[in-house]
């Protein structure tokens, strides 16, 4: 997989302000997944792209992987306290072995 | 839905001993496992990728005879951690890959904290 730079490192916001996270490569990738990962949990799969400019919903939840390929975000509408977590954008490699961005730890104040 | 188990959650240990820590997939096979370490408030760090029935390919930078990966079965990684350090205080988390998924989909375990005195 290749390296992915991922902003911001933190963000809080005041509940149903909306949120997004940004994940970043200087090469084209193949494929970008997003993860959530909860305080003292483990990382759960959201989400895969795998084509260019592809937007994906999951309720308040908008996916976006560019048109070159070397971006996508992950946007929250209206966020709730059950948004609260890390969240990490991740490229494959061939082997499925991932690479992980530094991850976005989101705060909600009800 | 899919499940990876990993076992010990939590372990302590004395500077110099070896641990051992298992992931299991419960409910579907995995030809191929991954190990991640997690140090606090940081991302995951890959440390390889265990294949069933093979050897693993350890990433750059760790150690291959510190971290012995097994991976006997296609149900069931291992890792072991040799001659414990306090720098080897982490969280390890595995996770597994559905054999003959195209995706990049995996399920993650649990994590195991390992804590060397």
């Amino acid at each position: 997989g290749q390296q992915v730079m991922q902003i911001p490192q933190y963000q809080h916001v005041q509940e149903g302000e909306d949120f997004t996270t940004y994940c970043n490569s200087s090469t084209t990738l193949s494929n970008i997944q997003w993860y959530k990962q909860r305080p003292g949990g483990h990382p759960v799969f959201l989400i895969q792209l795998v084509k260019s400019g592809e937007v994906k919903k999951q309720k308040r939840l908008t996916f976006q992987f560019g048109e070159a390929k070397k971006n996508s975000s992950l946007h929250i509408t209206a966020t709730q306290t059950t948004d609260v977590g890390t969240y990490f954008c991740a490229n494959g490699g061939s082997q499925g072995n991932l690479i992980f961005g530094k991850g976005t730890k989101l705060s909600v104040k009800p | 839905g899919a499940v990876v188990s990993q076992h010990p959650s939590r372990v302590i240990c004395k500077s110099g001993t070896s641990v051992k820590i298992e992931c299991r997939s419960l409910d579907f096979q995995a030809t191929t496992m991954f190990w991640y370490r997690q140090f606090p408030k940081q991302s995951l760090m890959l440390m390889a990728t265990s294949n069933e029935g093979s050897k693993a390919t350890y990433e750059q930078g760790v150690e291959k005879d510190k971290f012995l990966i097994n991976h006997a079965s296609l149900t069931l990684s291992t890792l072991t951690v040799t001659s414990a350090h306090p720098e080897d205080s982490s969280f390890y988390i595995c996770s597994a890959r559905p054999s003959g998924n195209l995706s990049w989909e995996q399920y993650f375990g649990p994590g195991t904290r390992l804590t060397v005195t």
